[in-house]
Order: structure tokens, then sequence, then C-alpha cells
């Protein structure tokens, strides 16, 4: 069985500060992991992904992600946040079955 | 590429009514898949296909019905809408089959946003 959940249903930080959007998984198999990016009103965007290889991946925008099997958890950083990051952000897990597994949003909030 | 797209943006249906959203790729994908998005519950699965004429069950298929004639479109039909289907209806795509092992992202299309009174 595979399960996603994200930790904050809502994060807010300052402008130029730090961001950390955490996500543990829960896999039968090794998983893919994917953190997806919605802004308001749009559709989903593909910030990154994991799928075996570098344990730390770097995405767009300035985003990296880094898989911990041993805490099976793969949480979103950004050095510095922008107002431009103020979207919803998805965690999802696939592998080894025929669906991706969302979570269930955290919602980023960037103050000026 | 014009990518996924789906049609309509919005839709105001009175209970009861049936109707079909579209969804179309360009990226000759065999995977496409329908999800709803609820405040508080992300996105969960409805239908999904692994190419032409063959379709399969999601997390959430009750109300709705799929086909999928080509590789390009995957319509979604709502045959009795109800209330409780009020929601934004994602299509996505991908080249590979999951559970072959593919690891390829799924590319959303903009989304249809449904409300049934």
């Amino acid at each position: 069985a595979q399960s996603v959940t994200q930790l904050d249903s809502h994060v807010s930080v300052s402008e130029g500060t730090p961001v950390l959007l955490r996500c543990n998984y829960s896999s039968s198999y090794s998983p893919s992991l994917f953190w997806y990016v919605q802004h308001p009103n749009k559709g989903l965007q593909l910030l990154l992904k994991y799928t075996s290889a570098a344990t730390l991946v770097k995405g767009i925008n300035g985003f990296e992600a880094e898989f911990k099997k041993s805490e099976t958890s793969f949480h979103l950083t950004k050095p510095s946040a922008h107002m431009s990051d103020a979207a919803e952000y998805f965690c999802v897990v696939s592998g080894g079955g025929n669906q991706f597994y969302f979570g269930t949003g955290t919602s980023l909030t960037v103050i000026p | 590429n014009a990518g996924v797209t789906q049609t309509p943006k919005f839709q105001v249906l009175k209970t009861g009514q049936s109707m079909t959203l579209q969804c179309a790729q360009d990226m000759n994908h065999e995977y496409m898949s329908w999800y709803r998005q609820d405040p508080g519950m992300g996105l969960r699965l409805i239908h999904y296909s692994v190419g032409a004429g063959i379709t399969d069950q999601g997390e959430v298929p009750n109300g709705y019905n799929v086909s999928r004639s080509t590789t390009e479109d995957f319509p979604l039909r709502l045959l009795s809408a109800a209330p409780s289907q009020t929601s934004v209806y994602f299509c996505a795509s991908s080249y590979s089959i999951p559970q072959r092992g593919g690891r390829e992202t799924q590319y959303f299309g903009p989304g249809t946003r449904l409300l049934v009174l």
C-alpha cells in the first residue's frame, strides 16, 4: 500500500526566509516521489521528482528535496522564499502500482 | 505541442443532468487519468486508462464513466450529476504506465470547474 502525509496544511514564511514543506510517505515498493505546485486557479506543475537516482533532487525555481529512506521522508525546501512561491504544494508517491497517490496539500503563504 | 487540454473550463449543471468533460493530449502518451480535487483532500483518482480500449476504476469511480477510443482522447461522463460532484476535475497523462515500473511524470491539464446545483 502507498500513501503520502503532508505534515502541514498551511505554512507561512516571510519573503527571503527559508521554506520547508514536509512530506512523509509509505510504500511497499521502491517509490517514485514528486512535488507539484498549483497556483491559484491554475493546473498542476511539476517542481521535481525522485526516481531512485540521486537522493538530493533539484527542481525548478530554486526548490529542492531530499529523499531519506530511513525516515520515509521527502521534504521540499527553498533557501529564500519569493512572493511568487505562494501556492498549494502537493507531494505525490508512485511505484509498483497503477496510481499516483496525492497528499492533501500544503498551502504556502509568503509575507512581504 | 498543446500538451493536455480540457474543455470546458467552467460548467454549471442542475442535479440530474448529464455531461461530458473532454480531455485530449497530443504527446502520444499511453497512460491517461482523471482526478477530482476537493478542499483538504488533495487529488483523488476517478478512472484511468493504460491505452486505447482499456480503462479501469480508481479510488472514487461512482457516478462517472470513461472510454478511450483513441490514444489522444479520454472523456469523462457524468451520468446524472449530483451536488456531491461539485469539484475541480483534472485530466493527466504520462508516457509510460506506472505498473510497468515507469517513473514518468504526469502532465496535467488546466482543469474543469464544475458546479452542480
